[in-house]
Order: structure tokens, then sequence, then C-alpha cells
């Protein structure tokens, strides 16, 4: 099945830094890929949707100077938070959608980064 | 705009029980709808996918049934163990778009 790898999974890193989470389809291309954030007892909260070879359209509220994403290939996507604050902190999970999809295919999720931001 | 939402937000029964997961949504133009387990500080896990035009899917002790003019969704769990233990969640697949508007989840816990 379809899989999809993400990483870090856990990372602490201090306040003003930037870090880098790496988003993978394995075994299939995903011309689009999405990132979400999850607080905990939360539901996800989409933060944008990455569309290979093209800037990532962001969800109201969310700024885009601060979340960097690139979908530079079918196969990676990158989030990269800059000048990381403590209340950055959170689960970050990115999900990827087939570029095959017919009627059948849902979407495929990483199993996510948690960020701690000290 | 969609708002889905989930209930109850929390369950706890005895192994062995059969139960009943509830999802509703607002806008009934969806794409297609979709349930996930999440285990704590995991990502997501797909369960089931009913597409528009269908009615319900079935995996295993796992059935789920769609309502769209309603806006309705349940997922049925059948003789339920402890490993079935996890927080489960509603995704809704708006028409217009890829992305997916999720649920709060049932947070359920399975007792030996």
């Amino acid at each position: 099945g379809a899989v999809v790898s993400q990483h870090p999974s856990r990372v602490i890193c201090k306040s003003g830094t930037s870090v880098k989470i790496e988003c993978r389809s394995l075994d299939f291309q995903a011309t689009t890929m999405f990132w979400y954030r999850q607080f905990p007892k939360q539901s996800l909260m989409l933060m944008a949707t990455s569309n290979e070879g093209s800037k990532a359209t962001y969800e109201q509220g969310v700024e885009k100077d601060k979340f960097l994403i690139n979908h530079a290939s079918l196969t990676l996507s990158t989030l990269t938070v800059t000048s990381a604050h403590p209340e950055d902190s959170s689960f970050y999970i990115c999900s990827a959608r087939d570029s095959r999809e017919t009627a059948n295919y849902g979407y495929t999720f990483g199993s996510g980064t948690r960020l701690t931001v000290v | 705009k969609q708002e889905v939402t989930q209930i109850p937000a929390a369950l706890s029964v005895p192994e062995g029980e059969n139960l009943v997961l509830n999802c509703s949504f607002t806008d009934s133009a969806i794409y297609n709808l979709q349930w996930f387990r999440q285990d704590p500080g995991k990502g997501l896990t797909s369960l089931l996918l009913i597409q528009s035009s269908q009615r319900e899917q079935t995996s295993g002790r796992l059935n789920a049934s769609l309502d769209k003019s309603s806006g309705r969704s349940t997922l049925y769990i059948a003789a339920s163990q402890p490993g079935d233990s996890a927080t489960y969640l509603c995704a809704v697949r708006r028409n217009s778009g890829y992305a997916l508007n999720f649920g709060k989840g049932t947070s359920l816990l399975v007792t030996p």
C-alpha cells in the first residue's frame, strides 16, 4: 500500500532556530501534499496545500514567512519552521495525494513530527 | 465552511461490546468521507473510505455508513477489543479542492 515517510519523528530546538521537516511518498508520486498541525486533544488543522513545482497555498491565519513549504519533486515536500518560538511547539503531520488518484484512493498520512521549542 | 462534528468526544466500553461512533458535517457537497485511527503521538491510519455515491463500506469488524443528504456518517465497531483503543477521526473531502476537514475525534478506551 501507499506509504508516506515523515522525518524527524521528534525534534527539540532552541528558540530562534529553524527546523526542517521532510515528507516523502515512498511508493507513489504525490502531486499534492498537505501539512497539518495538531494541538493536544484537538483535531488536525490544515496549514497549507503544497503542489509540486508551484507555490504552496496557505490557509487563513498561517504565516507564509514562518512556515516555509517546498515541494520540489513528486515525492518530497518539506516544511521549515523559521525562527521557532515555544508557541510553535506542536505535532505536525503531512499527507499526500496519489497523482494516480482514482475513486478508491484516499490520502496517506505520515507518522507526524513532535516539535518542541525550548 | 464545512464543519465536522464527532460525538461522543470520549467513550469507554468493556471488551466485547459493539459500539457506534458518530460524525456529522454541515455541507453535503462532499467528494468522500474517510475514517482514520490515531494512536497517541502517532500519525493517522486510514480505516475506511466512502465515496459520496456509496452508502457504506466494510472492513473486518468495521462498518462505516454515509447518509450524505442528512450530513451523517457512523462507524460501527463489532466485538470491540482492547487493541481498538485509540482516537478515531472522521474527515470529509470537499467537492472543490483536495483538502480534508477533520472532526475533533472520538477517544475510545476498551477495557479488558
